[in-house]
């Protein structure tokens, strides 16, 4: 059974810059149109796409994260990162990692990492 | 980028009733829609793809249509452990979108 973790700070200062990493076990991780997502919650609300990174490693993000973001692929670790520069309070949320293929939703999601953004 | 607007946001209904979410697309999806379903403290998992083909092991009382801007999620007789909130999701183009959810609730 394919299993997603994040993994993260907790805690970032506002102004820094968030690194995230989903580490993908059980499972095949390249090839199949699979494209490995972020998605995030604030605390009580909806579900906001960040961004997409295909195995062939081309990228797709959310224009309203402008050029704040970048997601990347590590195919020998079978994780893929997020980074997102720049943050303030409203970046505060729950981060999930998860799996889509093609036209398909995302079927597979990390348990999610709460990040916090305070000083 | 495609909007995606659901309602009601929150319904109150009892065990056994018939429970239906709506949600539009701002622009023409063809099929591309899922459902989840989230429940407090959880990751959202798939109840639905393609706007009505139901995921392995999702009960059978739950069932999508539509096609084009607008769909439907039914849950045809609700049971407890259906409190949570549902949202719809596109995956015809990026930027992907999401509703703003649904809480259903048990009366």
């Amino acid at each position: 059974q394919l299993q997603l973790q994040e993994s993260g700070p907790g805690l970032v200062k506002p102004s820094e810059t968030l690194s995230l990493t989903c580490t993908v076990s059980g499972g095949s991780f390249g090839g199949g149109d699979f494209h490995w997502g972020w998605i995030r919650q604030p605390p009580g609300k909806g579900l906001e796409w960040i961004g997409n990174v295909h195995y062939t490693g081309n990228t797709f993000y959310n224009p309203s994260f402008r050029s704040r973001v970048t997601i990347s692929l590590d195919t020998s670790k079978k994780q893929f990162s997020l980074r997102l520069t720049s943050v303030t309070a409203p970046d505060t949320a729950i981060y999930y990692c998860a799996r889509h293929r093609g036209y398909y939703p995302f079927d597979f999601w990390g348990q999610g990492t709460l990040i916090t953004v305070s000083s | 980028d495609i909007q995606m607007t659901q309602s009601p946001s929150s319904v109150s209904a009892s065990v056994g009733d018939r429970v239906t979410i709506s949600c539009r697309a701002s622009q023409g999806i063809s099929r591309r829609l899922g459902w989840y379903q989230q429940k407090p403290g959880k990751a959202p998992s798939v109840l639905i793809y393609d706007a009505s083909i139901l995921e392995s092991g999702v009960p059978s009382r739950f069932s999508g249509s539509g096609s084009g801007t607008d769909f439907t999620l039914t849950i045809s007789s609700l049971q407890p452990e259906d409190s949570a909130t549902y949202y719809c999701q596109q995956i015809n183009s990026f930027p992907l979108t999401f509703g703003g959810g649904t809480k259903v609730e048990i009366k």
